[in-house]
């Protein structure tokens, strides 16, 4: 059974740094294909794609976020890293991660963690 | 960018079919995805490939794609199924790569 799950403060204030964690089970990070994202979304609004890593270690940003964010594994801890950089209210939201499956050229998310609200506030 | 457009709500009696749209440029040249996701819950994978199931998701959910509109249809729709349905689709050559659809929210009379 795959599992992922979310770690990190619930609330930041305004410039700082976040740092979430995604601990998962059931698959491993070194194997070959595997990949795992970051996904947020906001009170009330949809999903927004934010980074990706691969069991190569290539890495995939939005672009509008990329000058923000940076992304890494720890494949022996089965672990995933966030951070994003200079923390503003507008990044209230909810994070996720979800592992990708990859078939013949397209991705899908499945499954997702239970994601962790993150608040922005002074 | 790309962007994946869905209306923002549907309403459906118990037993009745709900059908979610979700349009894009030439939708139909990509396969899409669909996610449900409950109150204060994580997005489920109910639809990938267009139209196939995941293991575990009934065979009332089915999806179709074409065009420039993709559908995830929902047969003798139940309460359990009130809750947002997002699309989404890999487009390596969008800045975004993974674009989620605006989210529709299914409310079952």
């Amino acid at each position: 059974q795959v599992t992922l799950k979310e770690s990190g403060p619930a609330l930041v204030k305004p410039t700082q740094t976040l740092t979430l964690t995604c601990t998962f089970s059931g698959f491993s990070l070194s194997t070959s294909g595997m990949r795992v994202s970051w996904i947020r979304q906001p009170p009330g609004k949809a999903l927004e794609w934010l980074a990706r890593i691969d069991w190569d270690d290539d890495k995939f940003y939005s672009t509008s976020l990329k000058t923000r964010l940076t992304i890494s594994k720890d494949t022996s801890k089965n672990q995933v890293v966030l951070t994003m950089t200079n923390m503003d209210p507008v990044d209230t939201a909810t994070y996720y991660c979800a592992r990708i499956l990859a078939v013949a050229g397209d991705n899908w998310f499945d499954p997702w963690g239970q994601g962790t609200l993150v608040t922005v506030s002074s | 960018s790309y962007v994946l457009t869905q209306p923002p709500s549907v309403s459906v009696a118990p037993g009745q079919t709900a059908r979610i749209t979700c349009g894009g440029n030439n939708i139909g040249s990509k396969s899409v995805h669909w996610y449900q996701q409950k109150p204060g819950q994580a997005p489920v994978l109910v639809v990938y490939d267009d139209s196939d199931r995941p293991s575990g998701i009934p065979e009332r959910f089915s999806g179709s794609n074409s065009g420039n509109t993709a559908t995830l249809t929902i047969s003798r729709v139940e309460a359990g199924d009130e809750a947002d349905y997002y699309c989404q689709v890999w487009d390596s050559s969008s800045d975004l790569f993974y674009v989620f659809g605006t989210g529709t929210k299914v409310t079952v009379l």
